[in-house]
């Protein structure tokens, strides 16, 4: 039973050709993220919703947008998309508490052509 | 700031014995939380343990347990009796108890498990 869902598996799109990445969760969580992670690299966090406040990494690209229509749903907008943002994004939720881990979903892995 | 190190890039143990992954951490903070997750190569991140830095004993979960020491600063993941499955990236993690917003990961270390 997937809890964090993300669609699709695997995005192909052209060198500065709008893309959007979804993710949705079955958890009732309160807080969801979405991080870049590439090859052979940690997670880096782009940004998180805690309910509908949206927060921003400092050095998170002004390139990626996410929404957030409602507490099941999120999204990442990658407006131009250049050859630096191919990597694997993952999708995580988790409620808010001491020691809450966070819910990760199979990740989206985006290639640039 | 907070800083975690895992100084191992990989890891090779035989099925059936216990393996220990190595983690530093360096931070400021007074209260915060450690975290292990495991990532195969199929991509998703799993959640293994937690330890709060105020628990006085060992997170345990099943094969999982976490070695802490907080004087040293270290929270080494231990595995024991490994198996085929365990063949993965592991990470650790840390973030600040009161929330898991930003959690600061390690590079990783690849943990392979041979027959």
């Amino acid at each position: 039973d997937a809890m964090v869902i993300q669609n699709p598996r695997y995005q192909v799109t052209q060198f500065g050709k709008p893309v959007t990445l979804s993710c949705s969760q079955t958890l009732n969580h309160n807080v969801m993220y979405w991080y870049q992670q590439k090859s052979s690299q940690a997670p880096k966090l782009l940004f998180h919703y805690y309910d509908k406040d949206f927060n921003n990494e400092a050095d998170t690209p002004d390139n990626f947008q996410s929404r957030r229509p409602n507490t099941s749903f999120c999204f990442l907008d990658i407006r131009s998309p250049g050859l630096g943002d191919a990597a694997m994004y993952l999708c995580a939720t988790s409620r808010q508490g001491l020691g809450q881990p966070q819910h990760f979903g199979d990740g989206t892995r985006l290639s640039i052509l | 700031a907070q800083k975690i190190t895992q100084t191992q890039p990989g890891m090779f143990v035989q099925e059936k014995e216990a393996v220990t992954l190595d983690c530093t951490y360096d931070t400021s903070d007074q209260s915060y939380g450690l975290f292990w997750y495991k990532q195969p190569s199929s991509g998703e991140m799993i959640f293994l343990i937690y330890q709060g830095s105020y628990d006085e004993q060992n997170a345990t979960e099943g094969r999982y347990s976490l070695n802490f020491q907080k004087a040293r600063k270290s929270a080494n993941l231990v595995i024991s009796a490994s198996q085929l499955g365990d063949s993965a990236m592991y990470f650790c993690a840390m973030g600040p108890r009161g929330s898991n917003y930003k959690l600061t990961f390690g590079k990783g270390t690849l943990l392979t498990v041979n027959p």
